[in-house]
């Protein structure tokens, strides 16, 4: 299948600082790819779909200025996670969606951000 | 909205056991079905899919699904489980044209060697 590189795999920041995380569709263009925050021992939450080019769609309840979107090329979105605290500390995910065949997703093997 | 429920949240087998994960989804429509798997430390990884067809899908590493529209059920099974199959399962659905899937909260399995 597909590859969607997520990096870094894991980062622990300090409190107030921001933390860039990027995920990459390796070998196929994504026009769209998802972001999705997984607690411990939950399923998994979109927090916001990305589209190439344009402003990203946010979940209820997810915020937009603090999860800032980029998804400046069809093979890389970013996530932002501005002015970071303790609650930000989860696993994030992302997803890239493929335009050919089925559009089954492929996901990124997710980033663990601990804020300290 | 969608919603899928994934009855057993942990599940404790010994190896060579028959292993089946519920899965339930309510809509009413069409509706595609998957199967992820991740492994501890892992990225998701899709085991199976159902988008059409036979109701019965195989994956990958011996696993199979049935689609059963009348129950709104997308079972995960494997007649003989491994020590190597410890992971968690997500079961997901897409559905009404909307690509985006809802999954479920995961099913814990830990097979004893």
């Amino acid at each position: 299948g597909a590859v969607v590189s997520q990096h870094p795999s894991w980062v622990i920041c300090k409190s107030g600082t921001s933390v860039k995380i990027e995920c990459r569709s390796l070998d196929f263009q994504a026009t769209t790819m998802f972001w999705y925050r997984q607690f411990p021992k939950q399923s998994l939450m979109l927090m916001a779909t990305s589209n190439e080019g344009s402003k990203a769609t946010y979940e209820q309840g997810v915020e937009k200025d603090k999860f800032l979107i980029n998804h400046a090329s069809l093979t890389l979105s970013t996530l932002t996670v501005t002015s970071a605290h303790p609650e930000d500390s989860s696993f994030y995910i992302c997803s890239a969606r493929s335009e050919t065949g089925t559009g089954e997703a492929f996901f990124g093997q997710g980033t663990r951000l601990t804020v300290v | 909205a969608q919603s899928v429920s994934q009855h057993n949240h942990h599940v404790i087998l010994s190896e060579a056991a028959s292993l089946e994960l519920g899965c339930n989804y309510s809509y009413g429509g069409t509706v595609n079905l998957f199967w992820y798997v991740q492994y501890p430390g892992q990225h998701l990884q899709l085991l199976l899919k159902y988008f059409s067809g036979d109701p019965l899908v195989k994956g990958i590493k011996g696993f199979e699904a049935e689609f059963i529209k009348s129950k709104f059920s997308f079972n995960l099974r494997k007649p003989s489980v491994q020590w190597s199959d410890t992971a968690e399962y997500f079961c997901a659905v897409t559905s009404g044209g909307s690509y985006i899937p809802t999954f479920g909260r995961g099913t814990s399995l830990i097979v004893h060697p």
